[in-house]
């Protein structure tokens, strides 16, 4: 079956620690992105990417890098230069602009 | 990206139609309005999308003004499972800095009750 893949489903980390999420789809789509979303709050876009070896800064990037070496995959890693990182974080891909965007079912991080 | 306007939170009786109001007065020609929902501690689904005329699909009907300066998401037949936080997003077209970006803003909690 066809989809992105979000791993690990929830994840813990000291404070100071880099982190890496993973994100992968099999949908054969050209953009990826990465959505961070607080408690009660609305989805903000932390970076997103057009094709591979390619990617934009968000509203949010700050603290973020990612990487985009393969089409299919779009990982990426809260530094701990990211203040708040306890979050919940959303993968999303898309064939083009106007198709719409699957996302993943998140990653809960939760830093301590 | 044009900025969306939408009621924090409605209500509605399980089996009646829920109507969901989105402003988007600074929405531009080439701009589409899309909408999402989100259950709690998933990821957004994709409901349906327009740019002008009316749209429908097995999930709801969007209905848009003709001056494109507002919308509604239409659910026929609520049900319980229809319990969700709703977006409404104006989406830039492919091409420019902007491609393909989603821009969420706080959306709608619907609440279906029995």
């Amino acid at each position: 079956d066809g989809g992105i893949t979000q791993s690990p489903k929830y994840l813990f980390r000291k404070e100071g620690q880099n982190v890496t999420l993973s994100c992968e789809q099999n949908l054969n789509h050209d953009a990826m992105y990465w959505y961070r979303q607080d408690p009660g709050q609305g989805l903000r876009l932390i970076y997103y990417s057009q094709i591979v070896n390619d990617f934009q800064k968000g509203d949010i990037a700050e603290g973020y890098s990612v990487s985009r070496e393969k089409k299919e995959s779009f990982p990426l890693t809260v530094t701990s230069a990211q203040k708040n990182p306890t979050a919940f974080y959303l993968c999303a891909s898309s064939i083009a602009g106007i198709t719409e965007a699957f996302f993943g079912q998140g990653t809960r991080l939760t830093v301590v | 990206d044009a900025k969306t306007t939408q009621p924090p939170s409605m209500d509605c009786a399980e089996g009646r139609a829920a109507n969901l109001p989105c402003n988007h007065s600074t929405i531009s020609g080439n701009e589409y309005v899309y909408w999402y929902r989100q259950i709690h501690s998933q990821g957004p689904q994709y409901i349906i999308h327009g740019l002008k005329n009316n749209e429908t699909n097995e999930m709801a009907s969007l209905i848009i003004t003709e001056d494109r300066k507002s919308s509604t998401l239409i659910l026929p037949h609520a049900t319980l499972r229809d319990t969700a936080v709703y977006y409404c997003i104006v989406r830039s077209p492919a091409g420019g800095t902007s491609y393909g970006k989603l821009t969420f803003g706080q959306g709608t909690i619907l609440t279906v009750h029995p």
